[in-house]
């Protein structure tokens, strides 16, 4: 496979459970992304990763915890979610110190409905 | 923080016609770039911007980077259906971090 693929596409959960979402790139890529996108509200920046170390966390709440085990993998773990926190949740990577560059390459997104 | 203002926030088009849609900020940009949402994917790159003034054709689409550095157009002519989704501007700001700031978009919608 090539480019940046998110797994689950589809995901409904209930406010108590915990799953997690899964992002995998194959471009060769340091730097890693969580963005959040809800209806009429511009992408949302939620935490950045680069050469697997988190430099970056939008204020987001707790309940979102990110994990990044190596550059090609990251993670989105989810618990006691809102169902305000329904919305398309997109992973994005590029290549650190040269994203000006190239720009983010972004994966089909998870869309989240939390119930 | 940078801020990207995009319009029209939505546009509905005859098959055929020209579109033509906007990006401004108050911030200085040292690269503009385009995406393209179909529904229900990621946001997919469509141009890349570099050097003010830069006019930049990919197929049916044109975009320039702003002599200011603080706008970006783009136009798509002779629309087609496939052409729906949704238009991002995005770019970085000089001296600014390294993140891609994003504009709200434009919703493009063709009618046959």
């Amino acid at each position: 496979e090539t480019g940046v693929t998110q797994t689950p596409r589809h995901l409904v959960m209930g406010m108590t459970n915990k799953k997690s979402l899964k992002c995998e790139q194959h471009l060769g890529h340091n730097a890693m992304y969580w963005y959040k996108q809800s209806a009429k509200k511009p992408l949302e920046l939620m935490f950045v990763y680069n050469f697997k170390e988190q430099t970056e966390n939008n204020s987001v709440p707790s309940r979102f915890s990110p994990e990044c085990p190596n550059s090609s993998h990251l993670f989105l773990h989810l618990h006691t979610l809102q169902p305000e926190d329904s919305a398309l949740y997109l992973c994005a990577s590029s290549p650190a110190g040269d994203r000006g560059h190239y720009g983010y390459t972004f994966g089909s997104g998870t869309r989240l409905t939390v119930v | 923080g940078q801020q990207l203002n995009q319009s029209p926030q939505s546009m509905f088009i005859q098959e055929g016609e020209d579109v033509s849609m906007n990006c401004t900020s108050s911030s200085i940009f040292n690269t503009w770039l385009w995406y393209k949402q179909d529904p229900g994917e990621g946001p997919v790159l469509l141009i890349a911007l570099y050097k003010a003034g830069e006019l930049t054709s990919n197929g049916r689409l044109t975009a320039q980077f702003g002599i200011t550095r603080k706008d970006s157009f783009l136009n798509i002519s002779a629309s087609i259906p496939s052409d729906v989704g949704i238009y991002f501007c995005a770019g970085f700001t000089q001296g600014g971090s390294e993140k891609l700031v994003f504009g709200k978009g434009t919703k493009l919608t063709v009618n046959p």
